[in-house]
């Protein structure tokens, strides 16, 4: 079975900081991979996903993640935080699984940026 | 885009009630999905189906059930409702293994 462990449970940075949100997975095989993000009050939003190729992904409101094979990690990384990122980010592992798909998340990671 | 949406966004129901959450999607996706969201534990999976009338347990499927009737619709029933299912649910759909999410429903049991 897959897992997902986020490590940091809170981070806050300055906005106009680098931001990155690390997400080690556990899987026997290639898995795929995403990040969501979840704004107060609101659903999960898809940032970016990784399923196969290039090991560097390129998200939407500009963050980016890297699938890091060797240390089952795909961490999250924007180069400069705006106040609008404050939100909770989880991350996801994807598995296929006796002809079905089984998605399963972290427990999040709350952002909160300061001026 | 996608669009998924949740019969309720926020519910209070009795201890012992059954309990309806409804969930449709309009793109004719195969897969469908229940979490449940709760603070420090993330999102977890409830039950999950690729098709009508398919259903598969996902890590946390007691005291819930789920009906596909139809291949937009999928019901997650709370057969009896209890204060340890006061949650945030949330549903999804997929064709292309990304999940699409609706906006959650907020339940209260008390």
């Amino acid at each position: 079975a897959q897992s997902v462990t986020q490590p940091d449970i809170h981070i806050t940075v300055s906005e106009g900081a680098s931001l990155e949100l690390r997400c080690n997975y556990s899987y026997g095989a290639t898995p795929y991979l995403f990040w969501y993000v979840q704004s107060p009050g609101q659903g999960l939003q898809l940032l970016l996903k990784y399923f196969s190729g290039d090991t560097l992904v390129q998200g939407i409101k500009g963050f980016e993640a890297e699938f890091k094979r060797s240390q089952s990690s795909f961490n999250l990384r924007k180069p400069s935080v705006h106040w609008s990122d404050a939100a909770e980010y989880f991350c996801a592992v994807g598995a296929e699984s006796g002809g079905y798909q089984k998605v399963t998340f972290g427990i999040g990671t709350k952002l909160q940026v300061i001026p | 885009d996608v669009k998924v949406t949740q019969s309720s966004r926020y519910l209070v129901k009795r201890t012992g009630e059954k309990v309806f959450l409804e969930c449709v999607q309009d793109m004719d996706h195969e897969n469908m999905f229940w979490y449940r969201q709760d603070p420090g534990l993330g999102l977890r999976l409830i039950y999950f189906s690729y098709d009508v009338k398919m259903k598969e347990k996902g890590d946390i499927p007691e005291g819930y059930s789920v009906s596909r009737e139809k291949k937009e619709r999928f019901s997650l029933i709370l057969e009896s409702a209890s204060t340890n299912q006061t949650s945030m649910y949330l549903c999804a759909s997929s064709r292309d293994r990304a999940l699409n999410f609706g906006p959650g429903t907020r339940l209260t049991v008390t």
